[in-house]
């Protein structure tokens, strides 16, 4: 799997949109790309995935360069319970392709 | 609605005594099964994977094992606990060709 590039952390308000980024110069065509979060004793939260459209769900939109190369997660207005470990991970489909954990981005929400 | 239980919540165990941590899937067939640890201060390392019952697959090894004795159901176990195995356990399912993951809400064990 591809290595991934985030922030170590970042800070917004509440009610703000943030922009993650993450930047993933060597992915490979088949590599989907992955969003997770977590909050610390609680279990990573899936949040969004792409390949190379641009997608979006109650939760996020995910923005894919068209060269695939980096992506930007997007929160609109955050709140409080948004404040998490933002993952961003590459992965191959199949039972056995692996889900690696980076440190993330540490997204700071304060009111 | 599919739901990943696991259990237990939490453990304090001693070094040296036997472990078995459980994790069972509900709404789904034949999914595809994970456990992670995650060191305190650490990031999430996959140990163990199974397609189907019966079959495991050792990702890292850590003196640990696990198990998949019915089609819903994932253990993880150990004889001997070392320090080295305290952290936060979690347990995933996925299934289907993108076979996304999903997180159970983990067992804290720690072994003194």
């Amino acid at each position: 799997d591809a290595k991934t590039t985030q922030p170590d952390s970042m800070e917004s308000t509440e009610g703000e949109t943030v922009h993650l980024p993450c930047s993933h110069a060597t992915i490979s065509g088949n590599e989907y790309i992955y969003w997770y979060r977590q909050v610390p004793l609680q279990g990573p939260e899936y949040v969004t995935h792409g390949l190379q459209q641009n997608t979006t769900n109650s939760m996020a939109f995910l923005a894919i360069a068209s060269d695939r190369k980096s992506s930007t997660l997007i929160l609109p207005h955050v709140s409080l319970r948004d404040a998490a470990v933002y993952h961003c991970i590459l992965r191959v489909q199949g039972g056995s392709a692996k889900l690696i954990f980076g440190e993330g981005t540490k997204l700071t929400v304060s009111s | 609605a599919q739901t990943i239980h696991q259990w237990p919540v939490a453990e304090i165990k001693a070094v040296g005594s036997p472990l078995s941590l459980g994790c069972t899937i509900k709404g789904k067939s034949s999914p595809n099964l994970y456990w992670y640890w995650q060191a305190t201060g650490g990031t999430l390392q996959q140990l163990f994977y199974s397609i189907t019952v019966g079959q495991v697959e050792s990702v890292v090894q850590l003196n640990l094992s696990a198990s998949r004795p019915k089609d819903d159901q994932f253990i993880l176990s150990t004889e001997k606990l070392l320090l080295s195995h305290s952290g936060f356990y979690l347990c995933a399912w996925a299934q289907g060709a993108l076979n996304t993951l999903y997180f159970g809400a983990g067992t804290r064990l720690s072994v003194l």
